[in-house]
């Protein structure tokens, strides 16, 4: 079965970090470019960021400078490292795999929340 | 980049065809076919139900339908089911680079 877990959400002060993980089982990582997604309590979809699978990588405006998208290829994982959070990134965090420029598949996502 | 214009709600009863529009700019939606869509349940990740503006992904049932006319795309529902009201998001590619979401349609069948 094609799936992606994600993994490392939880509370977290303003001003902290924290590391998310995106595991890919099914289907080899490396074959997608893949992106994080998030979504606010109530609220619609946002783009995170983006990692080709040649290492490109964009940001959203939002986040840039303070988050950091990696991939591990032979762990067939993806990692989003966020820093100085504030309230404002409370969200579900999705990982999604991009093709024919569209997210095709989807993670369950992971909540993070930030507050005192 | 700002969001994409959807409409908060949508309506219809069952058997009937609903569509749902969404408005960018020539920056984003004009500018190529990379407009996709996604239904989502409550509680549960986003599903991809067209993509490149027209195209639907094996095992999407034919009732869905994109089409675009120059800024606006456009997601048709026809014979509205009960398990089609969920949530449905727009997506776009925007220039130079960055993906761009609407605000999200909720759908309710009567």
């Amino acid at each position: 079965e094609v799936q992606l877990v994600e993994s490392g959400g939880g509370l977290v002060q303003p001003g902290g970090s924290l590391r998310l993980s995106c595991a890919a089982s099914g289907f080899t990582l490396s074959s997608y470019h893949m992106n994080w997604v998030r979504q606010a309590p109530g609220k619609g979809l946002e783009w995170v960021s983006y990692i080709s699978f040649t290492n490109d990588i964009h940001y959203a405006d939002s986040v840039k400078g303070r988050f950091t998208v990696s991939r591990d290829n032979a762990k067939n994982s993806l990692y989003l490292e966020m820093n100085s959070l504030t309230a404002e990134d409370t969200a579900v965090y999705y990982c999604a795999g991009d093709r024919d420029w569209a997210f095709q598949i989807w993670g369950q996502g992971t909540m993070l929340t930030v507050s005192s | 980049q700002s969001a994409l214009t959807q409409p908060a709600s949508v309506s219809g009863s069952p058997g009937q065809s609903i569509t749902i529009s969404c408005t960018g700019t020539s920056s984003d939606v004009g500018s190529s076919n990379r407009v996709s869509w996604y239904q989502q349940h409550p509680g549960k990740a986003p599903k991809l139900m067209i993509y490149e503006d027209t195209q639907r992904p094996s095992g999407v049932s034919s009732r869905f339908s994109g089409s675009k006319s120059g800024n606006t795309a456009s997601l048709t529902i026809s014979g509205l089911q009960a398990d089609d009201e969920a949530d449905y998001h727009c997506c776009s590619f925007a220039w130079p680079f960055s993906w761009v979401f609407g605000g999200g349609t909720k759908v309710t069948v009567l």
